[in-house]
């Protein structure tokens, strides 16, 4: 079956631009999470998703981050005002509800200038 | 708060011999997950194990095991037989049952190169 699907692969942007990036997790998955991970370093979790539940917004580094989910679908992470340390890839993970693996999606790969 | 360390910024292994991976953790959650991911160079992060803390055996699936000693809080990877395609990123990671249950907590990850 599909895998978690994320775009667009990669996205470059001047800084003081929004950019939005977007999420498809597996169907049937009812948590979906957002991940950054700066070159060379780890994941830091930014925010989850579990059903209708109140997101997790706990990690999110500044309120120029957000993100919404629709249902149990589709995610949009947006960045306003972007600046140079927002550079990052962005990975997203779903699994279906109780389960302990998460599956990634490939990652958007985004440039600030 | 929990956390994940991983003293290994780079390993360098010849093929066919095994390889372990060193994590150690940190949390006050009395219940947690621990597990390991492979992230090639193209980038996908890859499950390869998981450890419940209190399962009473150690994690295996395939060439790859997983040392849990509680006592010591480590959750070392170990990998038989290593082979090329093993190069790649690996992250120890921790995600809590009671405490943080909805994220992954990461370490910095080692890079493990496979020598001919």
């Amino acid at each position: 079956g599909a895998g978690v699907s994320q775009s667009p692969s990669n996205k470059v942007t001047e800084k003081g631009k929004d950019v939005e990036l977007r999420c498809d997790p597996i169907s049937g998955h009812t948590a979906l999470y957002w991940y950054r991970q700066r070159l060379g370093q780890g994941l830091e979790f930014l925010i989850y998703f579990q059903g209708n539940s109140a997101p997790d917004k706990s990690g999110l580094p500044s309120d120029r981050f957000s993100a919404e989910r629709t249902g149990e679908s589709v995610s949009t992470l947006t960045i306003q005002r972007t600046q140079q340390e927002d550079s990052a890839v962005y990975l997203c993970a779903s699994s279906p509800y109780a389960v302990n693996e998460q599956f990634f999606g490939p990652g958007t790969r985004l440039t600030v200038l | 708060a929990q956390k994940i360390t991983q003293t290994q910024p780079g390993m360098f292994v010849q093929e066919k011999e095994a390889v372990t991976l060193d994590c150690t953790y940190d949390t006050s959650d009395p219940s947690y997950g621990l597990f390991w991911y492979k992230q090639p160079s193209s980038g996908e992060m890859i499950f390869l194990i998981y450890q419940g803390s209190y399962d009473q055996q150690n994690a295996t699936e395939g060439r790859y095991s997983l040392n849990f000693q509680k006592a010591r809080k480590s959750a070392n990877l170990v990998i038989s037989a290593s082979q090329l395609g093993d190069s790649a990123m690996y992250f120890c990671a921790m995600r809590g049952i009671i405490q943080g249950a909805q994220k992954l907590v990461f370490g910095q990850g080692t890079r493990l190169t496979i020598n001919p």
